[in-house]
C-alpha cells in the first residue's frame, strides 16, 4: 500500500526556533511537494523537488526552505518560525511517468499541525 | 501562472441528494483536472480526474464535466450518503508544468442524515 508518512500530527513551537518538519515515501516517487493548507485558501506550494538535491520554489517559498539528500526523504525547514507560519503542512509525492496510473497523481501524507506561540 | 476558482466553499446536502462544486480556470493551456477529497484528520486523496480532451468522466456516484470553452468543470455525487461528508478540492496542470497541481480554496461538504 502507497504510504506517504510525516514525522508528526501536532507540533507546538516559540517564535524564533527552527523547525523542521520530516516527510518519508516508500514509493520511489521522484516528484516531492510541500504544501500548507489554510482555511479558505486551499493547498498552497510552498517548495517542490523532481530530484535527490533538486528542488523549485512553489508559489509561497519565503520563510521556508527545504532538503532532498535521499529519493524517500523531504524536509521543511522553517528557519526562524513565526505566527503567520502557525498552518496545516502536507506532503505529497508523485511519479513523473507518462505510465503512472493515474497520472501524476499526487499521494499525501496525514498533515503536520503546527503552532508557532 | 494558473488560477482555479471553486464555489461554493461550504454545501449541505440532504442524505439521496446531489451535491455540485464547481471550478474555473484561467489558463487555457491547462489539460488535465483532477479533484481531490480530504477526510478529517487526513490528506486528499484523488477521486477522479478528467483530461482536456474528454468532455465528461464517471465512477459510480461520481462525475466530472468539462467545458474548455468556458474554462470551467464539475463535480457531481448522487445519491450523497454521510461518508461522502469532506472537503473536496478541485485542481488543474497547466501544460508548461507537468507536475505542479494549482488547487481551489476547497468546499467543505455535509451530508445530513
Amino acid at each position: 500500500d502507497v504510504k506517504v508518512t510525516q514525522s508528526s500530527r501536532y507540533l507546538v513551537k516559540r517564535t524564533g526556533e527552527k523547525v523542521f518538519l520530516e516527510c518519508v515515501q516508500d514509493m520511489d516517487h521522484e516528484n516531492m511537494f510541500w504544501y500548507r493548507q489554510d482555511p479558505g485558501l486551499g493547498l498552497r506550494l510552498i517548495y517542490f523537488s523532481y530530484d535527490v538535491k533538486m528542488k523549485e520554489k512553489g508559489d509561497i517559498p519565503e520563510g521556508y526552505s527545504v532538503s532532498r539528500e535521499k529519493k524517500e526523504r523531504f524536509s521543511l525547514i522553517l528557519e526562524s518560525a513565526s505566527t503567520n507560519q502557525t498552518s496545516m503542512y502536507l506532503c505529497a509525492s508523485s511519479s513523473p511517468h507518462l505510465l503512472a496510473a493515474p497520472w501524476n497523481e499526487q499521494f499525501f501524507g496525514p498533515g503536520t499541525r503546527l503552532t508557532v506561540l | 501562472g494558473e488560477n482555479v476558482e471553486q464555489h461554493p466553499s461550504t454545501l449541505s446536502v440532504q442524505e439521496g441528494d446531489s451535491a455540485v462544486i464547481k471550478c474555473t480556470y484561467s489558463d487555457s493551456a491547462s489539460n488535465y483536472f483532477p479533484w481531490y477529497k480530504q477526510e478529517l484528520g487526513k490528506g486528499p486523496q484523488l477521486i477522479i480526474d478528467i483530461r482536456s480532451n474528454v468532455g465528461e468522466k464517471k465512477d459510480q456516484r461520481i462525475a466530472v464535466t468539462l467545458n474548455k470553452t468556458a474554462k470551467h468543470f464539475s463535480l457531481h455525487i448522487t445519491e450523497t450518503q454521510p461518508e461522502d461528508s469532506a472537503v473536496y478540492f478541485c485542481a488543474a496542470i497547466p501544460r508548461s508544468n507537468d507536475y505542479k497541481l494549482s488547487f481551489g480554496a476547497g468546499t467543505t461538504v455535509t451530508v445530513r442524515a
